[in-house]
Order: structure tokens, then sequence, then C-alpha cells
């Protein structure tokens, strides 16, 4: 599964649109891109996975580039509640084996 | 918490002894896996469950046996535990192999070995 680089960590204020990039640079064509979020001490949530088109869905949007090497996840108006753990990952379809990386420690400030 | 119970929560044993941790879905869903989580190694697999008695090795294997009698059930035993298994464990399911198909995790389960 190709390799995914996120940055550590990013802030934003309560109301903003929080959006978190990830780099995918050696992605294939049949791989689709996943994100998940670990609030502290909970387990993965899913967020919201896409192909090459954009996908929207009630917690996100997720804009993947053309080249298809990298993707943002936008959280239109954050909430202290999104305050979490963003994992980006890439998958084939039909594997389910997901590798998590480190992620971005997402902080939504008041 | 799309049906998935994990026992117990929060576990604390001496090493060597052996220990077993539960994930129960409520799903009927084909695949189940145990990851474990530690700092600076994010969440890692240590096995999954593709069926009832299938079972394959994740990344981080050694150590750990599993066992799927039941659907609705996926066991992970530590048969003698060491100071290195103190972790955080989240058991996930999913239904099948498409895109459409994503992980959903348990809370998980505290182990500390002493």
């Amino acid at each position: 599964d190709a390799k995914t680089t996120q940055p550590p960590s990013m802030d934003c204020a309560e109301g903003r649109a929080a959006n978190l990039p990830c780099n995918h640079s050696t992605i294939s064509g049949n791989e689709y891109v996943y994100w998940y979020r670990q609030i502290h001490s909970q387990g993965p949530q899913y967020i919201i996975h896409g192909l090459k088109n954009n996908e929207t869905n009630e917690m996100a949007s997720l804009i993947i580039t053309e080249d298809r090497k990298s993707s943002t996840l936008i959280l239109p108006h954050a909430t202290l509640r999104d305050t979490a753990v963003y994992y980006c990952i890439v998958l084939i379809q039909g594997a389910q084996k997901l590798v998590f990386g480190q992620g971005t420690r997402l902080t939504i400030n008041p | 918490d799309a049906g998935i119970t994990q026992s117990p929560r929060h576990k604390v044993t001496e090493t060597g002894t052996p220990v077993t941790l539960r994930c129960h879905q409520t799903e009927n869903h084909r695949y189940m896996y145990w990851y474990r989580q530690d700092p600076g190694h994010g969440l890692r697999l240590i096995h999954y469950s593709y069926g009832v008695k299938d079972t394959d090795k994740g990344e981080v294997s050694d150590g750990y046996s599993v066992s799927r009698s039941k659907t609705e059930d996926f066991l992970l035993t530590l048969e003698s535990a060491t100071s290195s298994q103190t972790s955080v464990y989240f058991c996930a399911i999913t239904s099948g192999t498409g895109h459409n198909s994503p992980l959903h995790f348990g809370n998980g389960t505290r182990l500390t070995v002493t």
C-alpha cells in the first residue's frame, strides 16, 4: 500500500474550515484514499473515502488532486469536538489491512 | 460503535500469565481485526480474520494468537504476557472488501503487564 505523509500537527479556530493535507505521491490507480480520526482514548472513526472524484458527506469533504498524488480533508465548520488525530490512508480495493501512519493532531481553538 | 464490544476494557496482569481479550460484534460482519496502539508507533495490525476459523497474521503477530469459532467473536490471546505487550488493543470489523466497506472500531482494551 502507498505511504502517506501528513503534517504532525495543525491548529484551527472554532467555526472556521479545517483543511488537512495528505501526500500520497506513490499511490496506484486502484488505491483509494481513506480518512479516519481518533478522539482521545476512543477507537478510530471512519470519516470519508474516495478514488479520484471529490467526495462530500455529513462529516467532511475530500478533495483529491487530478494527479491523485495528494488530497485534502475539509471540515467546513470546525468545532471543539473535532479535536483529534486525523489519519490519511491509501488502500487497494479488496484489501482490508489498513496501515496507519502517525496522522495529524488537529487542535480546534475557541 | 457499530455494534462492537471489547472486553475487558481495562486489565492489569503479571508477566508470564496468559491473557485473552474478546471482541464481540452484533453486525454479522465477515471480517474482524486486532490492532495495538502504542505511543510513537500508531496503530499496528496484529491478526485478522476473514471468516470463521480463517485467520491470518498482521505486521506484529509474534506473541499473539487468535481464534474465531463464531462469526460474532474474535479472541486475542497472549499466551505468556510480557511488558512489551502493554498497550491499548482495538478490534475492528467490516462487512467486506469493497471500497464502500470501511472499518469500524471498538473502544479498545487497555492492557498493562507488570
